[in-house]
């Protein structure tokens, strides 16, 4: 397994420009999360989908969409990028433990600077 | 909604010492605890999580503490390692199987040789 995977890494936008941000994981979880890390903070919550076709808004979702058509792919989208949303991005997966609770997977992440 | 704190944001300690690390949530429904390890260039790892039903957890050198009344839980690493160095997220979730966190800032910790 892969696990979760994000691309691209490195991604240097200028301001108003807009991207998307690919997220894809192969375990057959049903919840999927983005994040977004500042420099030296903890993880917030931007969107979150219970399943294929099924999103909800987290704790900082302004400026960004996201769309989940398959169980795989989970992709961020950011529209108009500003310099606040310069970030480290992780997409998360998450599946039942045997006892029935959820760990959540992380991807490596993706930098994005908006300049 | 619920809100965690933790402490200290940076710890320094001597390899072999040991390593606490305490969080505080404000949700007296919260029943998940997972604590996470985050490496230079990666993404959070899940490293123990404890329930509310339980007190104390246990793996190797790490272990967990939960205090419900108090509201807080502690992460203890013993003969740490210098491969212990990395930035510890506690979390806390209020839903019934854990499906959302809410994450604490982070304690960078560094294991000095």
């Amino acid at each position: 397994n892969a696990g979760v995977t994000q691309t691209p890494k490195f991604r240097i936008l200028k301001i108003g420009q807009s991207m998307t941000l690919q997220c894809a994981q192969d375990m057959n979880h049903n919840y999927m999360y983005w994040y977004r890390q500042d420099p030296g903070m903890g993880l917030k919550l931007i969107y979150y989908s219970v399943g294929a076709g099924i999103t909800d808004k987290g704790e900082v979702p302004n400026g960004y969409n996201v769309s989940r058509s398959t169980t795989e792919d989970f992709p961020l989208r950011l529209e108009l990028a500003a310099p606040s949303q310069t970030s480290v991005y992780f997409c998360a997966s998450s599946g039942r433990f045997r006892d029935g609770y959820y760990e959540q997977y992380f991807g490596p992440g993706t930098r994005l600077t908006v300049t | 909604g619920e809100n965690v704190e933790q402490h200290p944001s940076t710890l320094s300690v001597q390899e072999g010492d040991s390593a606490v690390i305490k969080c505080t949530y404000s949700d007296s429904a919260s029943n998940y605890f997972p604590w996470y390890k985050q490496e230079l260039g990666k993404g959070p790892q899940l490293i123990i999580d404890i329930r509310s039903n339980v007190g104390e957890k246990k793996d190797q050198r790490i272990a967990v503490t939960l205090n419900k009344t108090a509201k807080h839980f502690s992460l203890h690493i013993t003969e740490t390692q210098p491969e212990d160095s990395a930035v510890y997220f506690c979390a806390a979730s209020p839903d019934n199987y854990g499906q959302n966190f809410v994450f604490g800032p982070g304690t960078r910790l560094s294991v000095l040789p």
